[in-house]
């Protein structure tokens, strides 16, 4: 099993650029999550999902979109980058009885 | 979720125990406390997590006192690897919902 794969692990995007962070697990989970982190910061809930076709926001959506159509799947898009979203963006999968698994990070800088 | 509260770093010497407080004064009777950790850079990783009896396995033990209020994660034989934050979170479990992390404890592990 590969896990939980991010890519890209790094970019770096003009402000007003969008762009697709990928996510995907070969784990079967039904919970899947992506989270920010700013230096030296904690991670913010951006969106979660609880199973295909199932999306719902966390504590920081405001810029972000996500879908869910496969299990494996759960990409986050930003549509109109902006400095403020310059972070680490991490993306996690769990199943009702197994703990979250977490990928190694995008680092994402918006210039 | 409950809020959880840590203290922001701490030291400890190579070889000695490592004990992480937590306080989570308003955890209800179904929330379980969960530990995750986070090394430098890369997405956090899953340590253990107890409802009301103390914990361990092969990473650490749990100690969570009677009234539930907070808690004691031990890490019994340091090592410079375990230079991390630690995060404290408590929420249901079995629930794929979201879960909220705080801003942790900085463990440095000094030789």
């Amino acid at each position: 099993n590969a896990g939980v794969t991010q890519t890209p692990k790094f970019r770096i995007l003009k402000i007003g650029q969008s762009m697709t962070l990928q996510c995907t697990q070969d784990m079967n989970h039904n919970y899947m999550y992506w989270y920010r982190q700013d230096p030296g910061m904690g991670l913010k809930l951006i969106y979660y999902s609880v199973g295909a076709g199932i999306t719902d926001k966390g504590e920081v959506p405001n810029g972000y979109n996500v879908s869910r159509s496969t299990t494996e799947d759960f990409p986050l898009r930003l549509e109109l980058a902006a400095p403020s979203q310059t972070s680490v963006y991490f993306c996690a999968s769990k199943s009702i009885d197994v703990e979250a698994f977490f990928g190694q990070g995008t680092r994402l800088t918006v210039v | 979720d409950a809020k959880t509260t840590q203290p922001t770093s701490m030291d400890c010497a190579e070889g000695r125990a490592a004990n992480l407080p937590c306080n989570h004064s308003t955890i209800s009777g179904n929330e379980y406390v969960y530990w995750y950790r986070q090394i430098h850079s890369q997405g956090p990783q899953y340590i253990i997590h107890g409802l009301k009896n103390n914990e361990t396995n092969e990473m650490a033990s749990l100690i969570i006192t009677e009234d539930r209020k907070s808690s004691t994660l031990i890490l019994p034989h340091a090592t410079l690897r375990d230079t991390a934050v630690y995060y404290c979170i408590v929420r249901p479990w079995n629930t794929g919902n979201q879960f909220y992390f705080g801003t942790g404890t900085s463990l440095t592990v000094i030789p």
